[in-house]
């Protein structure tokens, strides 16, 4: 069964940083993994989308890395600004799976101006 | 490109009534929809999958008769709880996938239901 877990559950850092946020999942054998950003009470956005034969996806200040062996992926912004403050999702399929998404309790990020 | 809308945003209902939620993508066809419940400070649960034409695939746990859903086209689906109660306030989310496109879904805004 896959599980999913997302650390730390919560991230204050000051404008300007760069940061990282941290995926596991249990079931290596993935077809790919996905990164989501939830504002509060609204629904997700679509981040990043790595392919199990990709290693990494890049958009503007954002970059996911997915390590299949060690079940791990991190999604890296730089330079965070206030806007950036969500909480974000990692989602994997579950074992044998490939439409379904099994979602971490997500990394709620808060960037201080 | 690729949106998908949810109506209503918030409905707040009695106990016992029943509360039908739309999910359309309305710039693609989704042959497959996906219904997401969302507990406070929880992630999203997969309810169930929605395939146009036919009946929907439950998750383990999810009464199939409390939680009717209808794919009755490939740019509509619909959630419907039956005899809500108190229990069933969550924060539902559906998302679509495009047929013959990525992997990727799509997610609605999210529906806050709320039963009294």
């Amino acid at each position: 069964k896959q599980e999913v877990t997302q650390i730390p559950a919560a991230l204050s850092v000051p404008e300007g940083e760069n940061l990282v946020l941290n995926c596991s999942f249990t079931d290596s054998a993935i077809y790919n993994l996905q990164w989501f950003r939830q504002d509060h009470g609204k629904g997700l956005t679509s981040l990043l989308l790595i392919q199990s034969s990709q290693r990494e996806q890049t958009s503007g200040r954002l970059n996911a890395s997915l390590d299949k062996s060690s079940g791990r992926s991190t999604l890296y912004i730089a330079a965070s600004q206030p806007g950036d403050s969500a909480t974000y999702l990692c989602a994997a399929p579950p074992q044998g799976g490939s439409e379904k998404l099994v979602f971490g309790k997500g990394t709620k990020l808060t960037v201080n101006p | 490109g690729a949106v998908v809308s949810q109506h209503p945003s918030r409905v707040i209902c009695k106990s016992g009534t029943s509360v039908k939620i739309e999910c359309r993508s309305l710039d693609f066809q989704a042959t497959t929809m996906f219904w997401y419940r969302q507990f406070p400070k929880q992630s999203l649960m997969l309810m169930a999958t929605s395939n146009e034409g036919s009946k929907a695939t439950y998750e383990q746990g999810v009464e199939k008769d409390k939680f009717l859903i209808n794919h009755a086209s490939l740019t509509l689906s619909t959630l419907t709880v039956t005899s809500a109660h108190p229990e069933d306030s969550s924060f539902y989310i559906c998302s679509a996938r495009q047929a013959g496109g990525p992997d990727t879904q799509y997610f609605g805004p999210g529906t806050r239901l709320t039963v009294l």
